[in-house]
């Protein structure tokens, strides 16, 4: 299995909800990512997951909840979302050191903030 | 710091090859990637190359890295329709935080059009 699943694939939401976007992958890779993508832009990374902890957070605004249960999952939480936060939210896993850096990246979810 | 410039936009004749190119800045990088993103999907990797190497070829794929020049070029042989699509180069370290993940820097993109 190398497959990073994402879901939902679309999701709409009003500013004042709250809701998850949720990742899974069952190849063994102990990093996880979110990265953001904007129409026509390069994707920006948003966390790093090491080992389950949170390495890196690129200053992102704390309405963006990031959570890693266990070693396979990863989710954002969302809430009071800004119109200019819809994207498409991308999740990626790598095994780690000693390989070629590899990232493996999910198909991404779609959010429309209203 | 980290800044990966490609051009944005390419169009080839199918059959015909393809030469996406990309400069970088950070000359400590360990390996360089090629991903490839069709629409509305998420990012595929194509193929890297270590920062050792001058050369890789895979199948219709061929890597060229000029380390003094910091520029990484990809050639896409025999371009197929199919092949339409958005090419990012991107530069990593080899260990960002210790603990096995890797930060990659992206290119913006250049959006390969294949004309039948």
């Amino acid at each position: 299995d190398t497959e990073v699943t994402q879901t939902p694939k679309h999701l709409v939401m009003g500013m004042t909800n709250k809701k998850s976007l949720k990742c899974e992958q069952h190849m063994g890779h102990r990093a996880m990512y979110w990265y953001k993508q904007k129409a026509k832009k390069p994707p920006e990374l948003m966390f790093v997951y090491s080992y389950e902890k949170l390495s890196i957070n690129e200053s992102v605004p704390s309405r963006f909840s990031p959570e890693c249960p266990n070693s396979s999952l990863l989710n954002l939480h969302l809430h009071a979302l800004q119109p200019e936060d819809s994207a498409l939210y991308l999740c990626a896993s790598s095994q780690g050191t000693g390989n070629t850096g590899e990232l493996f990246f999910g198909e991404g979810s779609r959010l429309t903030v209203l | 710091g980290e800044d990966v410039e490609q051009s944005l936009f390419l169009s080839v004749r199918e059959g015909d090859s393809s030469v996406i190119n990309c400069t970088y800045t950070d000359s400590s990088s360990t390996y360089l990637y090629w991903y490839k993103q069709e629409p509305g999907a998420g990012l595929q990797l194509l193929t890297y190359i270590f920062s050792n190497m001058d050369m890789k070829q895979d199948q219709r794929l061929t890597v060229l890295l000029n380390k003094k020049d910091k520029h990484l070029s990809l050639r896409i042989a025999d371009t197929q329709t199919g092949d339409s699509a958005i090419y990012f180069c991107a530069e990593t370290l080899h260990t960002y935080s210790g603990a096995g993940s890797y930060q990659l820097t992206f290119g913006k993109g250049t959006k390969l059009s294949v004309i039948p």
